[in-house]
């Protein structure tokens, strides 16, 4: 069965401090794995994706398929990335639906 | 402009009423989605479409209803509302993973 775990509901870090918000999945086959954002008082948004292998506001995401995780990190925290974050998963092929961890909250203090 | 619009964001109804929670978009995505989020906790697919006259039910059981006769309209339907449908829910459109999501609806029942 698909399933995604966040352990920590919350994390609070200072300013400049690195992040790492952690994500661990599981998944029989080849998934792909998301990241969404929503800051408050807006809507949930798409944050980066692994296939892209991109950069988003600093973060960044890799796959491991060793510890099947998809940590995402950032090496200086900014406020305004205070913020709820949702790791997601996906099948690779085929209409395959979109599976939520708990979500953790980011707490970026000055 | 493009987007995904949801009615209304806030709904305070009495026990027993018909509601219909109405979603919109104007992208042109065939998918589109219904997720169920209590707070603190994942959002949990409720109903999706493939396209027009396709719904489907998602992982977690619903008491509501969907339908799809327009590519861009995507209602769901509470026919007899309950305290225990007390929940925000969530439209979103779009391909496997890069949904877009609505501002939502935060329902309560008493």
């Amino acid at each position: 069965a698909q399933r995604v775990t966040q352990p920590e509901k919350l994390l609070s870090v200072f300013k400049g401090a690195p992040v790492e918000l952690k994500c661990n999945y599981s998944y029989s086959g080849s998934p792909e794995l998301f990241w969404y954002v929503q800051y408050s008082r807006q809507r949930l948004q798409l944050l980066l994706r692994h296939i892209s292998r991109e950069s988003i506001k600093g973060f960044t995401a890799d796959l491991n398929k060793g510890e099947t995780s998809f940590h995402l990190k950032k090496p200086f925290a900014q406020e305004e990335d205070s913020a709820m974050y949702y790791c997601a998963l996906s099948g690779p092929t085929g209409f395959q639906k979109l599976v939520f961890g708990t979500g953790t909250r980011l707490l970026v203090s000055p | 402009e493009a987007d995904i619009y949801q009615t209304p964001r806030y709904l305070v109804i009495g026990t027993g009423k018909k509601i219909t929670l109405e979603c919109s978009q104007t992208m042109g995505h065939d998918k589109m989605y219904w997720y169920q989020q209590d707070p603190g906790m994942e959002l949990h697919l409720i109903h999706y479409s493939y396209g027009v006259n396709s719904t489907e039910k998602g992982d977690l059981s619903s008491e509501s209803t969907v339908s799809r006769i327009r590519t861009e309209h995507f209602p769901l339907t509470l026919e007899s509302a309950r305290p225990s449908h007390t929940s925000q829910y969530l439209c979103a459109s779009g391909p496997r993973g890069g949904y877009t999501f609505g501002s939502g609806t935060r329902l309560t029942v008493v």
